[in-house]
């Protein structure tokens, strides 16, 4: 299997306060993880993509400061939303794969983030 | 650059019917890759599909079938004897290498398919 978890589900936090969202790759080693913000009955945005051990590539208009992607395992990504504010409110998924190429991307089951 | 297009928003059809969801794709690279994902209510996106540029053979599992022809730069889906459990968000991805040299997805805009008891 490719079985990929992020943890919380859901999260509410005041305004100003920091989140800490954790995507798993449970089965499998995923040399690259990507985070995607999904808008409601919208598509998926790619935020950044982070391969294991280096600094992630953060996709235009994302702001690095604000959304800290560490990669420090193999089966380990975490995406910080620091000083959240309510339009930081979103659906937040994660996606690992095997190799940094061409291969299939598994996704986690995503978190939900309400900032009030 | 590259482009997927999901042109049917919104499909609903009634129990047992057939269902086609199309994807058009635009690419100017001579290999990528070609995905379907399901999104039901929870959120979670299910892998489907995968197909590379150079197979151009269709594909059957269970209900469900695929279409790709690159003549068309189409990569359609087909449900067959559509059941409730169907229901959901279907994204159409085209994996090609960025300008940086990764690889990153880009997702259609998705189409909403209700099955209807």
């Amino acid at each position: 299997g490719a079985v990929v978890s992020q943890h919380p589900s859901r999260v509410i936090c005041k305004s100003g306060t920091s989140v800490k969202i954790e995507c798993r790759s449970l089965d499998f080693q995923a040399t690259t993880m990507f985070w995607y913000r999904q808008f409601p009955k919208k598509s998926l945005m790619l935020m950044a993509t982070s391969n294991e051990g280096s600094k992630a590539t953060y996709e235009q208009g994302v702001e690095k400061d604000k959304f800290l992607i560490n990669h420090a395992s193999l089966t380990l990504s975490t995406l910080t939303v620091t000083s959240a504010h309510p339009e930081d409110s979103s659906f937040y998924i994660c996606s690992a794969s095997r190799g940094r190429g061409s291969e299939t991307q598994y996704f986690g089951p995503g978190t939900r983030l309400l900032v009030l | 650059a590259q482009k997927v297009t999901q042109a049917q928003t919104e499909i609903s059809v009634v129990e047992k019917e057939d269902v086609t969801l199309d994807c058009v794709y635009e690419t100017r690279d001579t290999t990528y890759y070609l995905f379907w994902y399901k999104q039901p209510p929870s959120g979670e996106l299910v892998f489907l599909i995968r197909r590379n540029s150079f197979d151009e053979q269709n594909e059957i599992s269970g209900r469900y079938s695929w279409n790709f022809q690159k003549s068309t730069s189409s990569f359609n889906f087909t449900i067959t004897a559509s059941q409730v459990v169907d229901s959901a968000v279907y994204f159409c991805a085209l994996s090609g290498r960025s300008t940086s040299g990764t690889y990153k997805y880009i997702f259609g805009t998705g189409t909403r398919l209700k099955v209807l008891a």
